[in-house]
């Protein structure tokens, strides 16, 4: 069965701790990852778009990576207004989501 | 530009009762999609518009629930009648293009809703 599944679920940092979100899926003929951010009362944001493994996308203090099973979101030394929680999401059913990692940056 | 506009932001109703959502897409956006997320799960997709026509309708729980898009502008949700397992928060969504290939969606604030 195709399935999205985000770790950790919950993720506390220092400013400046930088850190890896994971997504794993396993989905076969993948047509693209998608990044969002979800602020609390708010709806997800688009981030990035991944298609093929080894591919990455920059954004400020983000960077996204592909590979034939994973994409990781890395946080380069972060801010407070980083928290937020990220979901990925694959092109299935529509759109299936994961379930998302909670990132909290303490300044 | 405006955003994707949702009303009413929260909803409280008693469980048999009717609610209506509604949702105002970017304007010149085809594409227009309904996600729920219910208590402690990922958000989960439940139709997709492109302008007046039912694109995909796969996730739509039961009979209860009516979407519809008048003249492929504004979109409502109608849950008649709501049960407990109805409380959540229901988003909508627009995109210029197909979403399921650039990911492109943008999502409106949710409207909560919350069956008593």
């Amino acid at each position: 069965e195709d399935q999205v599944t985000q770790s950790p679920e919950a993720l506390r940092l220092q400013e400046g701790e930088s850190s890896s979100l994971n997504c794993s899926y396993t989905v076969s003929g993948l047509r693209g990852l998608f990044w969002y951010r979800q602020d609390p009362g708010k709806g997800p944001e688009f981030l990035f778009t991944l298609y093929s493994a080894g591919e990455e996308k920059e954004k400020e203090r983000l960077k996204a990576t592909l590979t034939k099973k994973e994409s990781f979101l890395h946080i380069t030394a972060p801010k407070p207004e980083d928290s937020a929680t990220y979901l990925c999401a694959v092109p299935i059913d529509d759109m299936r989501f994961g379930a998302g990692t909670r990132l909290t940056v303490k300044p | 530009e405006a955003g994707v506009t949702q009303f009413p932001s929260h909803s409280v109703i008693e469980k048999g009762q009717t609610v209506t959502l509604r949702c105002d897409p970017i304007s010149g956006h085809d594409n227009l999609y309904w996600y729920r997320r219910v208590m402690g799960k990922e958000i989960k997709f439940l139709l997709h518009f492109v302008k007046e026509s039912k694109q995909d309708e796969s996730g739509m729980p039961n009979n209860r629930f009516l979407a519809e898009r008048t003249g492929g502008t504004y979109s409502t949700l109608k849950v008649q009648p709501a049960e407990l397992e109805d409380s959540g928060v229901y988003f909508c969504a627009s995109s210029q293009g197909d979403s399921g290939r650039t990911g492109e969606l943008f999502f409106g604030e949710g409207s909560r809703l919350t069956v008593l």
